[in-house]
């Protein structure tokens, strides 16, 4: 199993870019979330789905949009990129049920907005 | 809105010290968890923690949980270069299934040889 992957692993744009991006995971897992991770503050959530077709936002959803056509995908689209969301950005998934909180986290993708 | 404080947010020690890391909320966490990062990776789960005053070890690390389900510590034991990185606490918000976490800022650890 390759896990959780993302791509791109860097990312640079210009302020009003857009860009989507991808997370898959090959384990079957019904729950995937994207984090962004910000020097001291931790990762704060984004938007989460429980399953195919369904999504919702976390924490910090405001210029983000994600939707969830099939198990294994899950991107993240950002419509017009901003200087505040240069940030290292984690996809992770996780299988519902008594192992809902055990969570496996992709390598992140680290986007630059200028 | 349920917060984690992290303590401290940097430590830097020599190899062979104890150390220990703080985890602390004013809310009730169904669960709480450790994670540790690398540069450049993703975290990767050391352990959860889900009862009130529940004690685990991993190796030299060992983890307890508030007795109010409020907080958490990290103490290791003789530090070795090896472990140092990243570590990241985070409380499951809700019930556990739920799947949504609220992680506290990290606390970077260095071990020098």
């Amino acid at each position: 199993n390759a896990g959780v992957t993302q791509t791109p692993k860097f990312q640079v744009l210009k302020t009003g870019q857009s860009m989507t991006l991808q997370c898959a995971q090959d384990m079957n897992h019904e729950y995937m979330s994207w984090y962004r991770q910000d020097p001291g503050m931790g990762l704060r959530l984004i938007h989460y789905s429980v399953g195919a077709g369904i999504t919702d936002q976390g924490e910090v959803p405001n210029g983000y949009n994600v939707s969830r056509s099939t198990t294994e995908d899950f991107p993240l689209r950002l419509l017009s990129a901003a200087p505040s969301q240069t940030s290292v950005y984690f996809c992770a998934s996780a299988r519902r049920g008594r192992n809902t909180d055990t969570q496996y986290f992709g390598p992140g993708t680290r986007l630059t907005v200028l | 809105t349920q917060l984690l404080e992290q303590s401290p947010q940097f430590l830097s020690i020599q190899e062979g010290e104890n150390l220990t890391v703080y985890c602390n909320s004013s809310s009730v966490f169904s669960s709480l968890q450790w994670y540790r990062q690398e540069p450049g990776e993703g975290p990767v789960l050391l352990v959860t923690v889900v009862t009130g005053g529940e004690v685990k070890k991993l190796k030299r690390l060992t983890f307890q949980f508030g007795d109010a389900r409020k907080d958490s510590s990290l103490h290791i034991t003789a530090a070795q270069p090896g472990d140092t990185g990243l570590y990241l606490c985070a409380g499951v918000v809700g019930s556990s299934n739920t799947g949504k976490l609220i992680f506290g800022q990290g606390t970077t650890l260095q071990v020098k040889p």
